[in-house]
């Protein structure tokens, strides 16, 4: 079964600091995606960072870029230039190209942005 | 609406009776997605909706949990007798579902209390 592991329960930066956020997972399938979720206060999941497995380019969205290491099955996210409203609990998530969409979620990390 | 949208977003109860929780998806999303959130944890798969029918029902943690929808729209989920650790946020999402790996789409879920 496959399993995401964020071993960091909590981070603290400072503004306009970059901070990265660790994520390994566990599968033994060859396909698959990988998402980074931010959860604000407000409750609402949102969709920070998409990458498929097969794609070796390391998916990046303006302050927001992961670090893509399959052979180490590894799947972080850097923030740069952190602002207040990065501010929230980040899931990392992965989903199995041969079942129904069903994503595994780690247990998150929560960060806080300090002013 | 243009969101994912649950009902309601709060509601207490007490231990032993019924609940009915909503979830509007995305117009036009034929995947539809319940998940529970126990506080300080992630997210964990309850039961996935393709169209009208249930495919994946194995999250669902006991029959106390069932959960209908109809056709591409609203889905209801319920929990009968509640117990105290059914308190936790429940998070609806959709999906248009046109290729794998499609974006999941979350509401803002509905925070459970039994009292």
């Amino acid at each position: 079964a496959q399993t995401v592991t964020q071993s960091q329960p909590e981070m603290s930066v400072q503004e306009a600091e970059t901070v990265t956020l660790s994520c390994t997972y566990d599968t033994s399938e060859s396909n698959y995606y990988l998402f980074w979720y931010k959860q604000p206060p407000s409750r609402q999941m949102i969709l920070v960072i998409r990458q498929e497995a097969y794609k070796q380019q390391n998916a990046t969205e303006n302050r927001f870029s992961v670090n893509f290491q399959k052979a180490a099955k590894s799947f972080s996210l850097k923030i740069s230039d952190s602002q207040l409203g990065d501010t929230a609990m980040y899931f990392c998530a992965f989903m199995s190209t041969n079942r129904d969409d069903k994503i595994i979620f780690g247990k998150g990390t929560r960060l806080h942005i300090l002013p | 609406g243009a969101g994912v949208s649950q009902s309601p977003s709060n509601k207490v109860t007490e231990k032993g009776k019924d609940v009915e929780l909503r979830c509007d998806p995305i117009s036009g999303h034929t995947a539809l997605y319940w998940y529970r959130q126990r506080l300080g944890q992630g997210l964990e798969f309850l039961i996935y909706f393709q169209g009208n029918s249930a495919p994946d029902k194995s999250g669902l943690p006991s029959d106390r949990f069932s959960a209908e929808r109809t056709g591409e729209s609203v889905s209801t989920l319920t929990i009968q007798r509640t117990q105290q650790e059914d308190s936790a946020v429940y998070l609806c999402a959709s999906s248009p579902l046109q290729r794998r790996g499609d974006i999941q789409y979350f509401g803002a879920g509905t925070r459970l209390s039994v009292l």
